[in-house]
């Protein structure tokens, strides 16, 4: 069964530091892959997702994510984190052929002042 | 525009008790999600619909969960004789078609069974 893994359970980054959470999957072919922020108290937001194309996605809020194939990861990456980011961060997968998510466990961000 | 709605946000109840979660999707989106989401963990798939029809239940646990969306938009999930383990956050999600569209979510509902 197709699975989604985040590794890092809670990551803390000072305020405009760089940020990369990561995400790998379990899948048999190559899956449409999503990134979501939820902010306490807020529904999921959507920050970027890939289908097919360039591997490097650009995002909301200056996200990005990288699918590399050879290592199943799709992991986000911000150049500099602004207070305002700290949230839940959801990676989600989705086989072309279904329509339910996938999702991993999260990865909660703080942000150090 | 207006966002997915859901209602309530909180409901606390008892053990056994039968309760109701409504979810109001985005206008004219065909595709309707629930997903449950546990503390801790992300959302979990229960059901799809597309258009009024079940299209895909089977995240649905057991056979005290069932969902409905008889007129094509607004949704009830619906939970017989609840139990502790049920607490959970209940999210719906819309889009406009199913195929490759984004899912947006709602706020969620806050189930509490005491």
């Amino acid at each position: 069964a197709q699975s989604v893994t985040q590794p890092d359970i809670h990551i803390t980054v000072s305020e405009g530091a760089s940020l990369e959470l990561r995400c790998n999957y379990s899948y048999g072919a190559t899956p449409y892959l999503f990134w979501y922020v939820q902010s306490p108290g807020q529904g999921l937001q959507l920050l970027l997702k890939y289908f097919s194309g360039d591997t490097l996605v650009q995002g909301i809020k200056g996200f990005e994510a990288e699918f590399k194939r050879s290592q199943s990861s799709f992991n986000l990456r911000k150049p500099s984190v602004h207070w305002s980011d700290a949230a839940e961060y959801f990676c989600a997968v989705r086989n072309q052929g279904a329509q339910k998510l996938v999702f991993g466990q999260g990865t909660r961000l703080t942000i150090n002042p | 525009g207006a966002g997915v709605s859901q209602t309530p946000s909180n409901k606390v109840t008892e053990k056994g008790k039968y309760v109701e979660l409504r979810c109001d999707p985005i206008s004219g989106h065909t595709a309707l999600y629930w997903y449950r989401q546990s503390l801790g963990q992300g959302p979990e798939f229960l059901i799809y619909f597309q258009g009024t029809g079940a299209a895909d239940d089977s995240g649905l646990p057991n056979d005290r969960f069932f969902a409905v969306r008889p007129e094509g938009s607004v949704s009830t999930l619906k939970i017989q004789r609840t139990e502790r383990g049920d607490s959970a956050v209940y999210l719906c999600a819309s889009s406009f078609r199913a195929v490759t569209d984004t899912q947006y979510f709602g706020p969620g509902t806050r189930l509490t069974v005491l």
